[in-house]
């Protein structure tokens, strides 16, 4: 089983739709949650961070945590063409700074 | 922001030879990371370091060694190229207190 599970996609939404991406996670343990956006071909750029249980929003994007069911989501709101990119789930486990990274959900932005 | 820079966005090599990837972050962070990243198979940690002079094997470090002399900079090498080598190579840093870690913007390694 994989420590940090992500549907692969693609998730395809009508451009000013909300995009629903979630991400499954092992490690009870697990302190600090993070969601990076890949554009094809580019590194990693990281978007939202979430510590605590709840919802955190920045613009369009808000995660969500919930710890007792070791899921963690993000919402993309009033999505555009440019919000077609690969999101990846990272998590930061119990030991240490290393995150585990899920493989990452394709999204696609329909105009 | 943070900046963090590796040494070419593309390399091309022969099998056997030597390789050095650098990578150097300008935010004083404490750990510094190397994944390589394969369609596919996402992301995987090749090498981390969490201070100057150390290191710890991540998941696949065969083939690979790594240096940090110093605080801002971080090395990988590879010791003889093999064409399985051939992937995407990300370098990325976080401080010691945060978790998030930030991304340069990878050098694309070909070796032939």
């Amino acid at each position: 089983q994989k420590e940090v599970e992500q549907n692969s996609g693609p998730l395809s939404v009508p451009e000013g739709a909300i995009a629903s991406l979630n991400c499954t996670y092992s490690d009870r343990g697990s302190q600090s949650f993070f969601w990076y956006r890949q554009y094809s071909g580019k590194s990693p750029e990281l978007i939202m961070f979430i510590y605590s249980n709840g919802d955190k929003e920045d613009g369009r994007f808000t995660a969500q945590l919930n710890k007792a069911s070791q899921y963690v989501s993000l919402l993309i709101r009033d999505s555009q063409p440019s919000d077609s990119a690969t999101y990846l789930c990272a998590v930061n486990g119990a030991a240490g700074n290393k995150l585990t990274f899920g493989g990452g959900t394709r999204v696609l932005v329909k105009p | 922001d943070v900046k963090v820079t590796q040494s070419s966005r593309y390399l091309v090599k022969r099998t056997g030879e030597k390789v050095f990837l650098e990578c150097v972050q300008d935010m004083d962070h404490e750990n510094m990371f190397w994944y390589r990243q394969d369609p596919g198979l996402g992301l995987r940690l090749i090498y981390f370091s969490y201070d100057v002079k150390m290191k710890e094997k991540g998941d696949i470090p065969e083939g690979y060694s790594v240096s940090r002399e110093k605080k801002e900079r971080f090395s990988l090498i590879l010791e003889s190229a093999s064409t399985n080598q051939t992937s995407m190579y990300l370098c990325a840093s976080s401080g010691a207190s945060t978790g998030e870690q930030y991304f340069g913007p990878g050098t694309r390694l070909t070796v032939t």
